[in-house]
C-alpha cells in the first residue's frame, strides 16, 4: 500500500528554534509539493517539486523557509527561525506529472 | 487570480440522504479539478479527479461533475451514511499549483 510518509508527526518547539519537516514521497511520483493548513487560511502551497527541481516557492516566505529534495525519496522543509505565526499543519503530497496528488499525514507544529 | 469557493461551510444531514456539495472557481482555465475528504486531524484523501475534458466521474456512492464554463463543480453523495461524516474540499488547477476551496464540514446523523 503506496503512502506518502512525513516525519515528525507532531513537533512542539520554541520560537527561534530550526525546524526540519521531511516527506518520503511515494515511489515513482515525480513532483513533490509542500502545504499548510490553518484553520484562517486554510490550505497554502508552498512549495513545489519536479523532478527533484523547484518549480514554485512563490507561496514561501524565503528569509526563514526553505524546501529542498536531496533525492528522489526524500523532501524537506525547513524553517529557522521559527516564529508562532508557523504554527500550523504542513502536508507534503506528491503525484506523476502533478495530475492527482496524494497527501501525506501531515506534521503538526507548534512554536511557543 | 484562481478563488474557489465552497458553498454551504456545513452541512448537517440525517442517514441515508442524498445530498450535494457545491464548488464555484472563478477562472474557466483548470486542467483538473479534485475533490478530496479530511477527517479530523489527518490528511486529505483523494476522491476523484475530474480532468478538464471530462464532465462527471464517479465511485461507489459518489459522483462528481465539471461545467468549467460556469466555473462549477458538484459532489453527489447518495445514500449518506455516518461514516461519510468528515470535511469535503475541492481543489482547481489553473497550472502547476492546486488552489482549494475551504470546505464544507459534513456531518450525518444516525
Amino acid at each position: 500500500d503506496a503512502r506518502v510518509t512525513q516525519t515528525p508527526r507532531d513537533k512542539v518547539t520554541e520560537m527561534g528554534q530550526e525546524v526540519t519537516m521531511r516527506c518520503q514521497p511515494i515511489l515513482g511520483h515525480n513532483t513533490v509539493f509542500w502545504y499548510r493548513q490553518t484553520m484562517m487560511q486554510g490550505l497554502e502551497l508552498l512549495a513545489y517539486f519536479r523532478n527533484r527541481a523547484p518549480l514554485d516557492d512563490s507561496g514561501m516566505p524565503k528569509d526563514r523557509f526553505s524546501a529542498e529534495m536531496p533525492d528522489a525519496t526524500l523532501a524537506t522543509l525547513k524553517i529557522q527561525p521559527s516564529e508562532p505565526r508557523d504554527s500550523a499543519v504542513y502536508f507534503c503530497a506528491s503525484g506523476l506529472d502533478g495530475v492527482e496528488q496524494f497527501f501525506g499525514p501531515g506534521t503538526r507544529l507548534t512554536v511557543l | 487570480k484562481q478563488e474557489v469557493t465552497q458553498i454551504p461551510a456545513a452541512l448537517s444531514v440525517p442517514e441515508g440522504e442524498n445530498l450535494v456539495l457545491n464548488c464555484s472557481f472563478t477562472d474557466s482555465a483548470i486542467y483538473n479539478l479534485q475533490w478530496f475528504r479530511q477527517d479530523p486531524g489527518k490528511g486529505l484523501t483523494s476522491l476523484l479527479l475530474i480532468q478538464s475534458s471530462q464532465r462527471e466521474q464517479t465511485s461507489g456512492r459518489l459522483n462528481a461533475s465539471l461545467d468549467k464554463s460556469s466555473g462549477r463543480s458538484t459532489l453527489y453523495i447518495a445514500a449518506s451514511q455516518p461514516g461519510d461524516s468528515a470535511t469535503y474540499l475541492c481543489a482547481v488547477r489553473p497550472g502547476s499549483d492546486m488552489r482549494f476551496g475551504a470546505g464544507t464540514r459534513l456531518t450525518v446523523k444516525p
